[in-house]
């Protein structure tokens, strides 16, 4: 099956500024995931979304950050306020239905200076 | 904590089979994942067990013991691009990843 589509794939931005970062699943699912991975270090989960809420978040997720589903089909992470520390590869990730496989997308690889 | 635990790097030579061994902790555990991860790519599906046993897929195997928390991946007939970070990864309630440091194998002719 084909992994989720991210855009942008690279976005640099100015510290302080928003940032959005797009996921378009290929097809119908009801979970998807944001994780990121500064350079060097782990992947890292931030938080699950599942039929159109938040399941669950890290304590790296808070008010700095948010999701939505806004028209049923791309999911979407806002960083509001970016700092230099926000810089790092944040990938979508979703689930198939039987929930035996997890999909990451491409990534989308932010840098904040 | 979520203590996803495996070797940093290992080494080995063409053709040969290397496995990489994953410990973790068992409470809340809904399944082991296995992915594999290029620079600069993301990480890639390799494998998932939820049961004991040994899940054969090609030349990549990976093997669960639930009651000890632990997990491998096994390499066989190794190619140069197979060089790569292998993540072992613990899923929790709505199968949420917690992933080790990742292990850099590094294959040589």
């Amino acid at each position: 099956e084909p992994e989720v589509t991210q855009t942008p794939s690279h976005q640099v931005t100015q510290m302080g500024q928003e940032v959005i970062l797009r996921c378009v699943p290929i097809s119908n699912h009801l979970y998807f995931y944001w994780y990121r991975q500064i350079l060097g270090q782990k992947v890292e989960f931030l938080v699950s979304f599942y039929n159109n809420e938040i399941s669950e978040k890290s304590e790296i997720f808070d008010d700095q950050f948010s999701v939505e589903r806004p028209d049923g089909s791309n999911f979407t992470l806002k960083i509001r306020s970016t700092k230099l520390e926000d810089s790092a590869m944040y990938f979508c990730a979703r689930k198939t239905g039987d929930g035996n496989t997890i999909y990451f997308g491409e990534g989308s690889w932010l840098t904040v200076v | 904590g979520q203590n996803i635990d495996q070797p940093t790097e290992m080494t080995a030579t063409e053709g040969a089979i290397v496995q990489i061994n994953c410990t973790y902790q068992t409470s809340g555990f809904n399944g082991l994942f296995w992915y594999q991860q290029h620079a600069g790519e993301a990480p890639t599906f390799l494998s998932y067990n939820v049961l004991d046993g040994l899940e054969e897929k090609g030349r990549f195997s990976s093997f669960l013991s639930r009651s000890k928390g632990y997990s491998y991946l096994l390499l066989k007939e190794l190619q140069m691009k197979d060089s790569a970070s292998y993540l072992c990864a613990r899923g929790a309630n709505d199968y949420k990843l917690s992933f080790g440091a990742g292990t850099t194998v590094t294959v040589r002719a």
